[in-house]
């Protein structure tokens, strides 16, 4: 599966759009991009995932580039419960591999 | 509808003891995973089971042992605890495995070996 490079941390004010980067460049071409989350403690959420297009659902939204080399996971209006490790992950098979992750510390 | 189901929820063991770590799901789902995740790590697999009567190594599989008792269940067995076995233990589930099927998580058991 190809590695994902995220940035350790990120903050975001209350209200805000949360912006969540993640890169990519290996990525083959039957590989998803998924991102879940961890709220401390708990077990991790799933959030999103696609293929090329980019996905909304009711938590986020995907954006993924033409060249799929990287992709960015927005939170439309951002609270303090999405306080968070978000993690990126790429796979194609059953195998998921977690990184380290962003955490995303949402302020009032 | 209880989603991915772990017990126990917190386990205190000596080094050598042994125990299992039980895991069940109601979601009919044919992928189950065991993960270890320690302190401001990422999550590390262990063992997938990717169809009922499969099994198969992770990342990190020494150690540990695991049995996919039915579609529902998935257990991981240590045989002879070690402390740096101490971490959270989070099953998961998938109905078609990782590729384009969203994995769900139990809340974890916390394991600490004395």
């Amino acid at each position: 599966d190809a590695k994902t490079t995220q940035p350790p941390s990120m903050d975001c004010a209350e209200g805000r759009a949360a912006n969540l980067p993640c890169n990519h460049s290996t990525i083959s071409g039957n590989e998803y991009v998924y991102w879940y989350r961890q709220i401390h403690s708990q077990g991790p959420q799933y959030i999103i995932h696609g293929l090329k297009n980019n996905e909304t659902n009711e938590m986020a939204s995907l954006i993924i580039t033409e060249d799929r080399k990287s992709s960015t996971l927005i939170l439309p209006h951002a609270t303090l419960r999405d306080t968070a490790v978000y993690y990126c992950i790429v796979t194609s098979g059953s195998r998921l591999t977690f990184g380290e992750g962003t955490q995303l510390t949402v302020n009032p | 509808n209880a989603g991915v189901t772990q017990t126990p929820k917190f386990q205190v063991l000596k080094t050598g003891q042994s125990m299992t770590l039980q895991c069940a799901q109601d979601m009919n789902h044919n992928s189950m995973y065991w993960y270890r995740q320690d302190p401001g790590m990422g999550l590390r697999l262990i063992y997938y089971s990717a169809s009922e009567g499969t099994t198969d190594k992770g990342e990190v599989p020494n150690g540990y042992n695991v049995s996919r008792l039915n579609k529902r269940e998935f257990s991981l067995r240590l045989e002879s605890a070690a402390p740096s076995q101490t971490s959270v233990y989070f099953c998961a589930s998938s109905e078609l495995g990782g590729y384009n099927s969203p994995l769900h998580f139990g809340n974890g058991t916390r394991l600490t070996v004395t």
